[in-house]
């Protein structure tokens, strides 16, 4: 496995530009989330792929927040008009997708730190 | 709800020193327990995990027992080095929705001093 891997590693924007973020998950790995991290925080659910639909969205991701994967594949998370409240660490996380649900392991990237200024 | 609860840290340790993180968990069903362990800068990465009670999950001389009836995943090394520290995260993962969904504590900071 080459692991999962995300770009940027950091973002500085001023508010109210918009950033993209991209994930690209581990190759055989069907199933793709998204999730926001804060200081001091774990990890928070944002969203959720199996390949290339959008099965579910945390009340956490707001209207400003769209997340794609457009061929399966890779996944982008765009945040339009940043506040400073998304500050963050945005991390993507990648599974096989095992029958046994619950024990399935989740693969995360480095993750993205974005800074709104 | 779902809900981890951890020991607030941080924790520090000296080299060599036993090392007991503690876990708690509410859940509706019958979940999957993990450790995740997080370095300065990067994502996480899983440490350990099991699936069913009693079970031991072990991994780099760290070891958790699912133990149902104490709602419990307490994190245990016998001597930690140096390199240990980093921030450690406990989670439940049920199946809901469809989807796997998990459930993360607020992070355990152990620091380790030589």
């Amino acid at each position: 496995d080459t692991g999962v891997s995300q770009d940027p590693r950091h973002k500085i924007t001023k508010r109210g530009q918009n950033v993209t973020f991209r994930c690209d998950p581990i190759s055989e790995h069907n199933r793709l989330y998204w999730y926001r991290q804060t200081l001091g925080q774990g990890p928070e659910f944002l969203t959720y792929f199996q390949n290339e639909a959008q099965l579910e969205k945390s009340r956490l991701l707001s209207d400003r927040f769209s997340a794609e994967r457009p061929k399966g594949s890779f996944s982008t998370l765009e945040i339009q008009r940043t506040e400073q409240g998304d500050s963050a660490m945005y991390l993507c996380a990648s599974s096989r997708g095992l029958a046994g649900g619950p024990s399935d392991t989740q693969y995360f990237g480095p993750g993205t730190r974005l800074t709104v200024l | 709800g779902n809900s981890v609860t951890q020991m607030e840290g941080p924790v520090t340790l000296s080299e060599e020193a036993f090392l007991t993180i503690n876990c708690t968990y509410t859940a509706t069903g019958y979940p999957s327990l993990f450790w995740y362990v997080q370095y300065p800068g990067e994502g996480l990465q899983l440490l350990l995990k099991a699936t069913k009670a009693d079970d031991k999950g072990s991994n780099k001389g760290f070891e958790a027992t699912y133990r149902k009836e104490t709602t419990s995943f307490h994190l245990e090394k016998g001597s930690v080095q140096v390199s240990d520290s980093a921030v450690y995260f406990c989670a439940l993962s049920e199946y809901s929705g469809g989807y796997q969904k998990v459930t993360f504590g607020t992070g355990t900071k152990l620091q380790v001093i030589p």
